[in-house]
């Protein structure tokens, strides 16, 4: 079975950080770009960023951009987001999602998102 | 950036009954389009990627229709199960991948 499990979500000041990590199992990780997408209380789901089944290309949301990383250990068949600089408005249940399509993961590649994880909740207070 | 619009916020439908859920696109995303649903404090769940085809597992009373910058999903005789919050994803032409901004579907 295809499974994605976030961990590392937990309260935090702002201007703190937060490294976020998503465990893959049931398939081959290094076949698909992953992604990671979150959802604040109460409203829409809203794309952060995409890293290639290589790692070696990546994609941010301009609302991340110079703040969040994403990276992978294939090995670990593992995906992170390390969340840098954190605001009020970065609260969010978020979700990794795997893309649809193997060994293809330029933006020329027309992916969807399945299957999600369960989501881990991060909230930036003070 | 494409900017997807999801219409109506709300639909108030009776079990039984068809349910038709509108997804209009700034410009053309060809058919890459995916559904989503999506219930309380669970992860969104693939309905219909490619504008009309639908996933493994997913009954066929979920249909998805559409092409260019207009998209339908359509349920027809809504179940209990059914009542919950729906999204459009384009995938055309990313980054960024953007969603509508949902469609609830509740019990009248």
């Amino acid at each position: 079975e295809v499974q994605l499990v976030e961990s590392g979500g937990g309260l935090v000041q702002p201007g703190g950080s937060l490294r976020l990590s998503c465990a893959a199992s049931g398939f081959t990780l290094i076949s698909y770009a992953l992604s990671w997408v979150r959802q604040a209380p109460g409203k829409g789901l809203e794309w952060v960023s995409t890293i290639s089944d290589s790692g070696r290309n990546t994609y941010y949301a301009d609302s991340v951009k110079g703040r969040f990383t994403i990276s992978r250990d294939n090995s670990k068949n593992t995906l992170y987001l390390q969340m840098d600089t954190l605001r009020a408005d970065d609260t969010a249940v978020y979700y990794c999602a795997r893309h649809s399509a193997s060994y293809c993961s330029s933006p020329i590649c027309k992916n969807w998102f399945d299957p999600w994880g369960q989501g881990t909740l991060v909230t930036v207070s003070s | 950036e494409i900017v997807m619009t999801q219409s109506p916020a709300t639909l108030s439908v009776s079990p039984g009954e068809r349910a038709t859920l509108s997804c209009r696109a700034s410009q053309s995303i060809n058919s890459n389009l995916a559904w989503y649903q999506q219930k309380y404090g669970q992860a969104p769940r693939l309905l219909i990627f490619g504008a009309s085809t639908r996933a493994t597992g997913i009954p066929a009373r979920f249909g998805g229709s559409g092409s260019g910058t207009e998209f339908t999903l359509t349920i027809s005789s809504l179940q209990s199960e059914d009542f919950a919050v729906y999204y459009c994803l384009q995938y055309d032409n990313w980054p960024p991948f953007t969603f509508g901004q949902g469609t609830k579907l509740e019990i009248k």
